[in-house]
């Protein structure tokens, strides 16, 4: 089973700066990686998938980048909509497929 | 429009089986490429995948927790269910329903779709 590993845990961020969230795989998911972000009392949504395609309607302000077993989503200028919990998830040794722990991203 | 809903019981006991229901809109499962899974998620907790059945009939169950489980489908009725049998308190959780589409420009699995969960406490 490949586990995903995401830090940091919390995150404390100002809006309008930047945030730079990592997903590390416990081997290479080559780019089969997805993003999720997730607000209180609201299910997943999807971000990012193929480790940098923006899913539909998904802000150009949110990137992915990386492959193998180091990734990161990047959130340029961070509005105050973007506070939430983000997950990565591989689908590329299945099953199972596999989620990380979560980032909470705060307000500072 | 694509939508999904689950729905099921709040509250289970011990030792009792998990019946979940998933009903969704916008796509049938009988269309090749697309898969409906089950995901959960114990309050404060992260996410952890469940089970996934496909077009062509064919289910994937989660390593810990495939002698428990069982999905199956009714491509007339728009509809995924998912059974956990010997339920735990450790099973509190909300229950999520998710689609993914395989085909066009990319293929992988990744959830495009996602119900708004059915929150299932097990307790005597």
């Amino acid at each position: 089973e490949i586990v995903m590993t995401q830090s940091p845990a919390t995150l404390s961020v100002s809006p309008g700066e930047r945030a730079t969230l990592s997903c590390r795989a416990s081997q290479s998911v080559s780019s089969n990686l997805a993003w999720y972000q997730q607000k209180p009392g609201q299910a997943p949504r999807l971000l990012i998938y193929g480790a940098s395609i923006r899913a539909t309607g998904i802000p150009a302000r949110f990137s992915g980048s990386g492959s193998g077993t180091e990734f990161t989503l990047t959130i340029s200028i961070l509005q105050s909509e973007d506070f939430a919990v983000y997950y990565c998830q591989q689908y590329n040794n299945w099953p199972p497929l596999t989620f990380g722990g979560g980032t909470k991203v705060e307000i500072k | 429009q694509v939508t999904l809903r689950e729905s099921g019981p709040a509250l289970v006991k011990p030792t009792q089986t998990l019946t979940l229901t998933c009903t969704f809109s916008g796509f049938s499962l009988s269309t090749s490429g697309m898969c409906v899974s089950w995901i959960r998620q114990p309050p404060g907790k992260a996410l952890e995948w469940l089970a996934l059945i496909d077009w062509d009939d064919d289910k994937y169950y989660s390593t810990s927790l495939k002698t428990r489980l069982t999905i199956s489908k009714d491509t007339s009725k728009n509809q995924v269910v998912l059974t956990m049998t010997n339920m735990d308190p450790v099973d509190t959780a909300t229950y999520y329903c998710a689609r993914i589409r395989l085909g066009g420009d990319y293929v992988g699995y990744y959830f495009d779709y996602w119900g708004q969960g059915t929150l299932v406490t097990v307790s005597s």
